[in-house]
């Protein structure tokens, strides 16, 4: 069965620092890739996917993610955490077809001054 | 456009009570799913339906019933709420699995906090 590690549980950067959060899957093919950002007490939004083409992934609020085929890793980055950017990240992997998504724990971002 | 609304927003519950949760989504999407969030777990899946009038198991289907009477409402019923389902609930909807350009992508609802006592 397919399933997605995200390594870390919490991270803490310093505003203005990259960030970069792991996620890797395990699944013989190539599989929909997603991030999802959860704010406290809101719902998951999404940041970004891969589906095939391009490697290097933009999405919103200036994260990207870039797929390794080769490391079965879809890690996200930012070059600069800004405050707002502290909330719970999700990766996620799909199948093609009717398979619902598989959701790591994901990672709780903490933001300092 | 709205998107996916919850209702309610919270709830407490007494443990044995029945309880449903609704879900409405308005983009048309087939897929329909329902996850509970707890701490250091991420988000579980409880059922879904890919279609209007089916539905499948998740991980965690035991204690939870569901309906897809139609394509806007996916209610999840507790029969017998019990302490271990107090959780945040989130539905999710998606677009037509397997159809043309289906990309599994998720649209989620706000939550619902349910706490059993």
């Amino acid at each position: 069965a397919q399933s997605v590690t995200q390594p870390d549980i919490h991270i803490t950067v310093s505003e203005g620092a990259s960030l970069e959060l792991r996620c890797n899957y395990s699944y013989g093919a190539t599989p929909y890739l997603f991030w999802y950002v959860q704010s406290p007490g809101q719902g998951l939004q999404l940041l970004l996917k891969y589906f095939s083409g391009d490697t290097l992934v933009q999405g919103i609020k200036g994260f990207e993610a870039e797929f390794k085929r080769s490391q079965s890793s879809f890690n996200l980055r930012k070059p600069s955490v800004h405050w707002s950017d502290a909330a719970e990240y999700f990766c996620a992997v799909g199948l093609s077809g009717n398979t619902p998504l598989v959701f790591g724990k994901g990672t709780r971002l903490s933001v300092i001054a | 456009i709205a998107g996916i609304t919850q209702a309610p927003t919270s709830q407490i519950l007494a443990a044995g009570r029945r309880m449903t949760l609704r879900c409405t989504q308005d983009m048309r999407h087939n897929a329909m799913y329902w996850y509970r969030q707890d701490l250091g777990l991420g988000l579980r899946l409880i059922h879904y339906s890919n279609t209007a009038g089916t539905t499948g198991k998740g991980e965690v289907p035991d204690g939870y019933s569901v309906s897809r009477a139609n394509t806007d409402d996916f209610p999840l019923t507790l029969a017998s709420a019990v302490p271990s389902q107090t959780s945040v609930y989130f539905c999710a909807s998606s677009d037509s699995p397997g159809g043309s350009g289906h990309t599994n992508e998720q649209f989620f609802g706000p939550g619902t906090r349910l706490t059993v006592l």
